[in-house]
């Protein structure tokens, strides 16, 4: 089965830093995506992590660990643009497919 | 770059009545999926396709129907609405096996009455 949990809501004020977590359970695993998705839009990929560690991609960054079974998203220099939804979502080897979590709204306020 | 694209943007249905949904990329890749958004369930899987002839069921497929006949098109098709199936409809495609990042259509908001 699959299991995937992260927060339904955060709340941060513009120019901060915020931590998005993300726990899952996947037989399979094989790698971890988060996606942004503004509200009334499409998911957008923002990040992919298959080894243990952090990627930074300017005022993103995503960590993953496999042997706990987590990942968080970082945004720093927080932009009132990056209000929106974070999709933390695991690739599983032999499902050609994504499982999703329920997604973190995240609200930056001035 | 026109990407994933979907049609059409917004419906309404009656109970009982069909539609097909359409999903077209330029970016020739292998795979396809459709999925569906509610409130507080995140994305699910209803229908994927790994090439042009082939479809395969994913974690809530009953009440649709899937068809691949061209590689660059997937249609989701509901043969009788139900309200049920009031929800978002997102199409994403991917290069192929070897390359993970799916991309996403803007979605279809589909009610049904």
């Amino acid at each position: 089965g699959q299991n995937i949990d992260q927060p339904t809501e955060m709340t941060a004020t513009e120019g901060a830093i915020v931590q998005i977590n993300c726990t899952y359970q996947t037989s399979g695993f094989n790698g971890l995506f988060w996606y942004q998705q503004h509200a009334g839009e499409a998911p957008t990929f923002l990040s992919y992590n298959v080894l243990d560690g952090l990627e930074e991609k300017g005022r993103f960054s995503s960590f993953l660990s496999r042997s706990k079974g987590y990942s968080y998203l970082l945004l720093k220099e927080l932009q009132m643009k990056d209000s929106a939804s974070y999709l933390c979502a695991a690739y599983q080897t032999g499902a050609n497919n994504l499982f999703f979590g329920t997604g973190t709204r995240l609200t930056v306020i001035p | 770059n026109a990407g994933v694209t979907q049609t059409p943007k917004f419906r309404v249905l009656k109970t009982g009545q069909s539609m097909t949904l359409l999903c077209a990329q330029d970016m020739n890749h292998e795979y396809m999926y459709w999925y569906r958004q509610d409130p507080g369930m995140g994305l699910r899987l209803i229908h994927y396709s790994v090439g042009e002839g082939t479809t395969a069921k994913g974690e809530v497929p009953d009440g649709y129907n899937v068809s691949r006949l061209k590689k660059q098109n997937f249609l989701l098709g509901l043969e009788s609405a139900a309200p049920s199936q009031t929800s978002v409809y997102f199409c994403a495609s991917r290069a192929g096996p070897a390359k993970n990042i799916q991309y996403f259509g803007a979605g279809t908001r589909l009610s049904v009455l």
